[in-house]
């Protein structure tokens, strides 16, 4: 069964500090995946998509790393703001269409001052 | 503002009613997606169209939900008698082929 976890299930952190939430996957075949943001009662927001060959891409103080060998996704905020108190949910269609897709539960972030 | 919008955004109605919610994609992208989620969870994939044409439905699109994008513009997802699991977020996204899915805020519906 394609799964995707993620952990920690909920994370609180001091202004200004860094923090890293994983992404666990056993989707085959890979596609590419996609980090997303919600704010409580909105959309996610998209902040990365990294593909099969790519290892770290960035967003402002957003940084995802992928290993593709050990399926496993990192993501990275630095300096930590009130503003990134969100769900932070990891997405990895597989390549056989959208019927399969897989959220995983997200990581939910407080920031606290 | 261009972005995703649906419409309305809370919805409350008595089990066994129909429901019928409205999503307006960003204008240039062709395809369009339909999510619920509920509290605590991921959005879960309902259906998926590109264009007017429905390419893809979840086995949870059950014979009470029907979608339609009519002229490949808005969609509209409508649940005919409605039941109290059916209450959720159901978000609609929409993307240009393959990149980026923009998030709409979502419909909240809650069946009582």
């Amino acid at each position: 069964k394609n799964q995707v976890e993620q952990s920690p299930q909920s994370l609180i952190i001091l202004e200004g500090k860094n923090c890293t939430l994983q992404c666990n996957y056993t989707v085959s075949p890979f596609s590419n995946l996609r980090w997303y943001k919600q704010d409580t009662g909105r959309g996610p927001v998209s902040l990365t998509i990294m593909t099969f060959s790519e290892n770290t891409k960035s967003n402002g103080r957003y940084t995802a790393t992928l290993d593709a060998d050990t399926k496993q996704s990192s993501l990275h905020i630095t300096a930590s703001q009130l503003s990134d108190s969100a769900s932070y949910i990891c997405v990895v269609p597989p390549s056989g269409g959208y019927q399969k897709v897989t959220f995983g539960t997200g990581t939910k972030l407080q920031v606290i001052p | 503002d261009t972005g995703v919008s649906q419409n309305p955004r809370h919805k409350i109605t008595k089990r066994g009613q129909n429901v019928t919610f409205r999503c307006d994609p960003i204008s240039e992208h062709n395809r369009l997606y339909w999510y619920r989620q509920t509290l605590g969870q991921g959005p879960e994939f309902l259906t998926y169209f590109q264009n007017e044409a429905q390419l893809e439905k979840s086995r949870l699109l059950s014979d009470r939900f029907s979608a339609e994008r009519p002229k490949g513009s808005f969609s509209t997802l409508e649940i005919q008698r409605t039941e109290q699991g059916d209450s959720a977020m159901y978000l609609c996204a929409s993307s240009r082929t393959e990149d980026t899915q923009y998030f709409g805020p979502g419909t909240r519906l809650t069946v009582l």
